[in-house]
């Protein structure tokens, strides 16, 4: 699976949309980017995944970058309960679960 | 998205007993069930890979005596963390897919393991 590059940490006021960022640039063209994120002391939630196309759902909206080295998680309208460790991961379909985890991107919600 | 659900939430031991953990998918056929564990401040580290029927494929440097997976039906699979010691204490996460559907994995709540 190819290695991400993530900030440490963010804040985001609340009401305001949150841009995760993560650089994938050794990103092979069969891996998908996938987007987790956990709140404290729960399991993993999964939130997006795309393969080059920009992706949209519920809770977000996934950006990838023409040339798929990087992309951004969008929390449109970010709420506290938002707050969390958001992990960008990226890998193959067939390896889809099997997943290894970086540090991810603690993002604050701030009132 | 799908359900998985793990349990206990959390288990207090005594050293040198075994625990054994819970993960079912409730709502869809779970072929592939993965084991992680969290150290506190720290990422999941995958431990183990479980497909049903077969037996669990360990990552490097985990003990397959000493973590017992189980994976008998499609909507179960049992982590047994045999004679625990302090040291094995950790959050204990599993997820599951299914092969043949879903392209992402889903995560059950975790399991506090406190070894005492």
């Amino acid at each position: 699976d190819a290695k991400t590059t993530q900030p440490t940490s963010m804040d985001c006021a609340e009401g305001r949309a949150a841009n995760l960022p993560c650089n994938h640039s050794t990103i092979s063209g069969n891996e998908y980017v996938y987007w987790y994120r956990q709140i404290h002391s729960q399991g993993p939630q999964y939130i997006i995944h795309g393969l080059k196309n920009n992706e949209t759902n519920e809770m977000a909206s996934l950006i990838i970058t023409e040339d798929r080295k990087s992309s951004t998680l969008i929390l449109p309208h970010a709420t506290l309960r938002d707050t969390a460790v958001y992990y960008c991961i990226v890998q193959s379909q067939a390896n889809a679960g099997k997943s290894t985890f970086g540090d991810g991107t603690t993002l604050t919600v701030k009132p | 998205g799908a359900v998985v659900s793990q349990h206990p939430s959390w288990v207090i031991c005594k050293s040198g007993t075994s625990v054994k953990i819970e993960c079912r998918s409730l709502d869809f056929q779970a072929t592939t069930m993965f084991w992680y564990r969290q150290f506190p401040k720290q990422s999941l580290m995958l431990m183990a890979t479980s497909n049903e029927g077969s037996k669990a494929t360990y990552e490097q440097g985990v003990e397959k005596d000493k973590f017992l997976i189980n994976h008998a039906s499609l909507t179960l699979s049992t982590l047994t963390v045999t004679s625990a010691h302090p040291e094995d204490s950790s959050f204990y996460i599993c997820s599951a897919r299914d092969m043949t559907v879903n392209t992402e994995a889903f995560f059950g709540q975790g399991t506090r393991l406190t070894v005492v």
